[in-house]
């Protein structure tokens, strides 16, 4: 498959509960992105990494920990979340510099928080 | 700083009908502009680009025209169908430095009808 692929497509998990997401690029891009889209809100940018390093973090809250082992994946790991935490989180990738300008998105993990 | 304003929605149309979505940016620098498009339940979608001051950016019959002196990005498509229906999202990247990142405008919910 080539793309971004994101999973799992649903979640749903306590407030005590440790899950996390998945996204993998088939593109061979050297940035990936974390964004979040709840309802009602602007797209929130959260992670940014390049070449596998952490080169952004928007003050997201430390219950959200991203992991970035290679350049082709990107986690997301979350613990003791919020029901406010709930909404669709979106992975990305692009190529930077020097590449096309556009990133590329996966279908995204609805998480619900219950 | 940089950002995006878009149109806000929702857009009800007939089938047919002429769609203007109307974008308007900041930025410094030279950025690139960027429509998306979620459908229902998916990730964001790629639907046309510009990357320079007058470039025109089509894609199934959507255009949008990078407008510099007005410092906008509109979208049209000249006759609209059912399965148009979706949220379009203006963005603008201005990549180097900025490592990609996109800077989104808060979607237009676009409905047609039959």
């Amino acid at each position: 498959e080539t793309g971004v692929t994101q999973t799992p497509r649903h979640l749903v998990m306590g407030m005590t509960n440790k899950k996390s997401l998945k996204c993998e690029q088939h593109l061979g891009h050297n940035a990936m992105y974390w964004y979040k889209q709840s309802a009602k809100k602007p797209l929130e940018l959260m992670f940014v990494y390049s070449l596998e390093e952490r080169v952004e973090n928007n003050s997201v809250p430390s219950r959200f920990s991203p992991e970035c082992p290679n350049s082709s994946h990107l986690f997301l790991h979350l613990h003791t979340l919020q029901p406010e935490d709930s909404a669709l989180y979106l992975c990305a990738s692009s190529q930077v510099p020097g590449g096309k300008p556009e990133a590329f998105f996966g279908q995204g993990t609805r998480l619900t928080v219950v | 700083g940089d950002s995006v304003t878009q149109m806000e929605g929702p857009v009800t149309l007939s089938e047919e009908a002429f769609l203007t979505i109307n974008c308007t940016y900041t930025a410094t620098g030279y950025p690139s502009l960027f429509w998306y498009v979620q459908y229902p339940g998916e990730g964001l979608q790629l639907l046309l680009k510009a990357t320079k001051a007058d470039d025109k950016g089509s894609n199934k019959g959507f255009e949008a025209t990078y407008r510099k002196e007005t410092t906008s990005f509109h979208l049209e498509k000249g006759s609209v169908q059912v399965s148009d229906s979706a949220v379009y999202f203006c963005a603008l990247s201005k990549g180097g430095s900025t490592l990609g990142r996109l800077y989104f405008g808060r979607g237009t919910q676009l409905t047609v009808w039959p």
